[in-house]
C-alpha cells in the first residue's frame, strides 16, 4: 500500500545546474499535482497533470520550470539553471479520477541551491 | 478568488493546555472542501481532516476537534490536552469544485508545546 513516492528526499545543486524531481503517484491514481513551499511559507500550487497532459500550469514560473507525467514512469518536475531562490520544498500529490477522496501528498523533496 | 487566512503565526502552550488554531476562508464556490494538515519538524505533510461544505457537523477524533461554521467562513481546529508531540506547523487548506482539486493553503500556524 505504497503512498506517493518522491525522490530524492534532499537535493543539492549549484547555481546554473539542472534539478530533476521525481514523483511516483499512488497506484491507480491518474492525477498528479506539484506544490512548492518556500521557507516559512505555506504550499503554493504549481501544476496539475494527468497522464501525458498538462491540465493547469497557472502556478508554474514562466521560465526554467517544466513538468511532465508520461504514459509510463513517474512525473518529473524539472528546473533548469537553478538559482538560490529555487531553494524550497517541492511536494507532489496524487489523486484518483474523482480527485478528492484519496488526495495524497508525498514526503517532499528539499532542494537546496548553493 | 479563493483565500485561506491563518492569522496566528505562532502559538506557545504548556503541555495539557487546550489550544485552538483559527482558519478563515474565502470562496465563491457553493461546493468546496476544507482540509487541515500537520507538518512536523521532519517536514512531511500529515493529513488530518477533510470536510465537505455541505457537512457542518463538528467532528471529534481523539484529542482533536474541528468546528466548521459557514456563517463566519471559519474552520477552527482545537487540540485538547496538548502534548509535546503536537508541536508542528498546522496548515488549513481549501479546494473548490471547479473541475479539479487545487488546494489553496494558508500560511500555517506554528504550535510549540513545552513540557
Amino acid at each position: 500500500n505504497a503512498g506517493v513516492m518522491q525522490n530524492p528526499r534532499h537535493l543539492v545543486r549549484r547555481r546554473g545546474q539542472e534539478a530533476r524531481l521525481r514523483c511516483s503517484p499512488v497506484k491507480g491514481h491518474s492525477h498528479v499535482y506539484w506544490y512548492r513551499q518556500l521557507p516559512e511559507e505555506g504550499l503554493k500550487f504549481m501544476v496539475y497533470l494527468q497522464k501525458e497532459n498538462i491540465i493547469d500550469e497557472s502556478g508554474m514560473p514562466k521560465e526554467r520550470f517544466s513538468a511532465e507525467f508520461p504514459k509510463e514512469g513517474p512525473s518529473i518536475l524539472r528546473i533548469q539553471q537553478v538559482v538560490r531562490g529555487d531553494s524550497a520544498a517541492y511536494f507532489c500529490a496524487s489523486s484518483p479520477p474523482d480527485r478528492v477522496v484519496g488526495y495524497t501528498f508525498g514526503s517532499g523533496t528539499r532542494l537546496t541551491v548553493v | 478568488a479563493q483565500k485561506v487566512t491563518q492569522a496566528q503565526t505562532e502559538i506557545s502552550v504548556v503541555e495539557k493546555e487546550d489550544v485552538t488554531l483559527d482558519c478563515v476562508y474565502e470562496t465563491r464556490d457553493t461546493t468546496y472542501y476544507l482540509f487541515w494538515y500537520k507538518q512536523p519538524p521532519s517536514g512531511e505533510l500529515v493529513f488530518l481532516i477533510r470536510r465537505n461544505s455541505f457537512d457542518e457537523q463538528n467532528e471529534i477524533s481523539g484529542r482533536y476537534s474541528w468546528n466548521f461554521q459557514k456563517s463566519t467562513s471559519s474552520f477552527n481546529f482545537t487540540i485538547t490536552a496538548s502534548q509535546v508531540v503536537d508541536s508542528a506547523v498546522y496548515f488549513c487548506a481549501l479546494s473548490g469544485n471547479t473541475g479539479f482539486q487545487k488546494l489553496v493553503f494558508g500560511t500555517g500556524t506554528r504550535l510549540l508545546v513545552s513540557p
